[in-house]
């Protein structure tokens, strides 16, 4: 099955910083690669999401870069604020003809005001 | 902004007790969904239902694991003889259509502790 790789696991950066999280996939059949952020005490929350036929999406200070060959994609922040302090997890669905994302573990972000 | 929730927000239990989480998925939702993530580890499926049957299961999901919804709002998970190991967060989701591009809205959460 497939297999979805995370780093790093946590991540600190001081407000106005970039941050970057990278995620590697193991199915080369995975074709929808959705982005949660999870803030305490909630549920996770989709930000963003990229399909296979995509390099790159970006929605106001998020991006998300998809490389098929690799099989990696990634999540860029820029300009972090406090409010973007949450765990964020990547995930990777389609392989196998399944519509249940394989999650990775997650990352911690902390933004220090 | 309709949202999915759960019931109890943590649920403790001894041993080889019977526990029923309760999650009440989006209304027009047609298609629900349990996770689990046990602490410090990734968020893992456990099974996917429509129209009152599973859809889909994953190897945890074991004969331990049922799964109802009894009546047109609530989703339930019972664990019928919970471990040690089923320590675990709960989080049940719902979505429109089980198609891989469409939005999984997740629950809160329920955080289970088993003594």
């Amino acid at each position: 099955g497939e297999n979805v790789e995370q780093h790093p696991s946590t991540l600190s950066v001081q407000e106005g910083d970039s941050a970057v999280i990278k995620c590697t996939y193991s199915d080369s059949a995975s074709n929808y690669f959705p982005w949660y952020k999870q803030e305490l005490g909630k549920g996770p929350q989709l930000i963003i999401d990229i399909r296979s036929n995509v390099g790159e999406k970006k929605d106001q200070r998020i991006a998300v870069t998809l490389n098929k060959t690799a099989k990696h994609f990634s999540l860029h922040i820029t300009e972090t604020q406090p409010e973007d302090s949450a765990v964020y997890f990547c995930a990777a669905t389609g392989g196998g003809g399944s519509y249940i994302p394989t999650f990775g573990r997650g990352t911690s972000l902390i933004v220090h005001p | 902004e309709p949202e999915v929730t759960q019931t109890p927000s943590h649920q403790v239990t001894q041993m080889g007790q019977e526990v029923i989480l309760r999650c009440v998925p989006i209304s027009n939702h047609l298609y629900f969904y349990w996770y689990r993530q046990i602490l410090g580890q990734k968020v893992e499926f456990l099974v996917s239902f429509y129209n009152n049957e599973i859809s889909e299961k994953s190897e945890i999901f074991d004969d331990q694991f049922s799964v109802e919804r009894p009546d047109g709002s609530n989703f339930t998970l019972k664990i019928r003889s919970t471990k040690l190991e089923d320590s675990a967060m709960y989080f049940c989701a719902s979505s429109v259509s089980p198609r891989s591009y469409n939005e999984q809205f997740f629950g809160p959460g329920t955080r289970l502790t088993v003594l």
